[in-house]
């Protein structure tokens, strides 16, 4: 069974300009999150698909984020424009949900520089 | 919401033991422990369920203190494999449906 897989691995981009980020989740999977993580810091909350719908997006930092998940399959997230303070690992993860002992399986990760 | 770890950062020697803690100031249902190695994905170790029911990895070993809310992970006999950040999650429900919220991380440096 494929796991999560996320695209591009590495991205470096300018202030301002645009990228979008790429999740394929695990089959089978409604339940599809993104995280981020900046160095040092905690795994952070951003966002929760159930199927093609948002769940809860509370920890999208602000409305430069968008996050679609078209058909209940991948999903991407676009940041735009992108700001210095948006670099970072952004993992995406998948689940079956968080009941009877089931857990979240992440990707790899897209390591987002903006410089 | 966000649970919190200690220590921020372990130092062992091959062999020795580690305890990583994990706590919240929220009613747990179930915390999740992930290891995440520079560059890689968080891997999934340990789920333990509210009520006892302990799932995960052979060799790693958790408890679960529902009325402390709070979990810790066992790492005994260490391994230079052991090496890395570990997470702890635990499970936030929102709108009937439920995501992992997850702590700062503690490093875990494992030499010869």
């Amino acid at each position: 069974e494929a796991g999560v897989t996320q695209f591009p691995s590495h991205s470096v981009i300018e202030k301002g300009q645009t990228v979008t980020l790429r999740c394929d989740p695990i089959s089978g999977h409604d339940n599809l999150y993104w995280y981020r993580r900046v160095m040092g810091k905690e795994i952070k909350f951003l966002l929760h698909f159930v199927k093609e719908s948002k769940q809860d997006e509370s920890g999208m930092p602000n409305n430069r984020f968008l996050a679609e998940r078209t058909g209940g399959t991948y999903s991407t997230l676009k940041v735009q424009p992108a700001e210095l303070e948006d670099s970072g690992v952004y993992f995406c993860a998948s689940s079956r949900g968080l009941t009877s002992g089931n857990t979240i399986y992440f990707g790899e990760g897209s390591w987002l520089t903006v410089v | 919401q966000q649970p919190v770890q200690s220590p921020q950062a372990v130092i062992l020697r091959e062999g020795e033991d580690a305890v990583i803690n994990c706590s919240s100031s929220k009613a747990l249902y179930s915390v999740h422990w992930y290891r995440q190695k520079h560059g890689e994905a968080p891997v999934f170790l340990m789920i333990l369920l509210k009520g006892g029911e302990q799932k995960g990895h052979e060799k790693i070993s958790a408890s679960f203190n529902e009325k402390k809310q709070q979990s810790s992970l066992y790492l005994t006999a260490s391994q230079l494999s052991y090496s890395g950040t570990y997470f702890c999650g635990t499970a936030v429900f929102s709108g009937g449906y439920n995501k992992l919220i997850f702590g700062a991380g503690t490093r875990l440096a494992v030499h010869p």
